[in-house]
């Protein structure tokens, strides 16, 4: 499967710990973007990456939400001290230069 | 005023009609416009990218983008059962951040 990837699928925390997630982009794409989605919305932008470069991230986006991604390749967020409000869908995409960018299967944050 | 907007609906159209979905956007550097298909509680699937102003066909999908009216078309031809879904309007400007709209619910009823 050479598509994006997203891990774990599904999360359930209590609220207070930190949480992370990771996804690995399609090999040759050098922008990753992370987006979030409740129910009955659009995907929300979180950030973006142009290889390891944080080029963008959304003035909405909390200070304990982080987002790296060390070698330009797989990338990881954080969110720490995890809200109720933080339950959602985390979505990642990714694409190539400026050409259309293909999501992973998404990881759903429960946040009890 | 929303950057990406889309009427939520549900649209619902018979089997075998044609679904019309809108999108209008509010910046007007915005360069390049995406449909995505999204299946309750699975992620956004690209259906196709529209850059220039016209039309843009693939298959049962035709794109129309109207730069002039900051507006942007998806017609689903011969509309089946499957075609039900949530349908993003994604907008892209010179940021190169993808901008979504809310998406537009259409149901095709056998």
């Amino acid at each position: 499967d050479t598509g994006v990837s997203q891990n774990p699928r599904h999360k359930i925390t209590k609220r207070g710990q930190n949480v992370t997630f990771r996804c690995d982009p399609i090999s040759e794409h050098n922008r990753l973007y992370w987006y979030r989605q409740t129910l009955g919305q659009g995907p929300e932008f979180l950030t973006y990456f142009q290889n390891e470069a944080q080029l963008e991230k959304s003035r909405l986006l909390s200070d304990r939400f982080s987002a790296e991604r060390p070698k330009g390749s797989f990338s990881t967020l954080e969110i720490q001290r995890t809200e109720q409000g933080d339950s959602a869908m985390y979505l990642c995409a990714s694409n190539k230069d400026s050409t259309e960018a293909f999501f992973g299967q998404g990881t759903r944050l429960t946040v009890v | 005023q929303k950057e990406v907007e889309q009427n939520s609906g549900p649209l619902s159209v018979p089997e075998g009609a044609i679904a019309s979905l809108n999108c209008t956007y509010s910046d007007r550097g915005s360069q390049s416009f995406f449909w995505y298909r999204q299946y309750s509680g699975k992620s956004p699937e690209l259906i196709m990218f529209i850059y220039s102003n016209g039309d843009k066909e693939d298959g049962r999908f035709t794109a129309q983008l109207n730069k002039a009216s900051q507006y942007v078309s998806l017609l689903i031809r011969d509309s089946q059962p499957s075609d039900s879904a949530t349908y993003l309007c994604a907008v892209k400007n010179y940021g190169q951040n993808f901008v979504f709209g809310p998406g537009t619910r259409l149901s095709v009823l056998p």
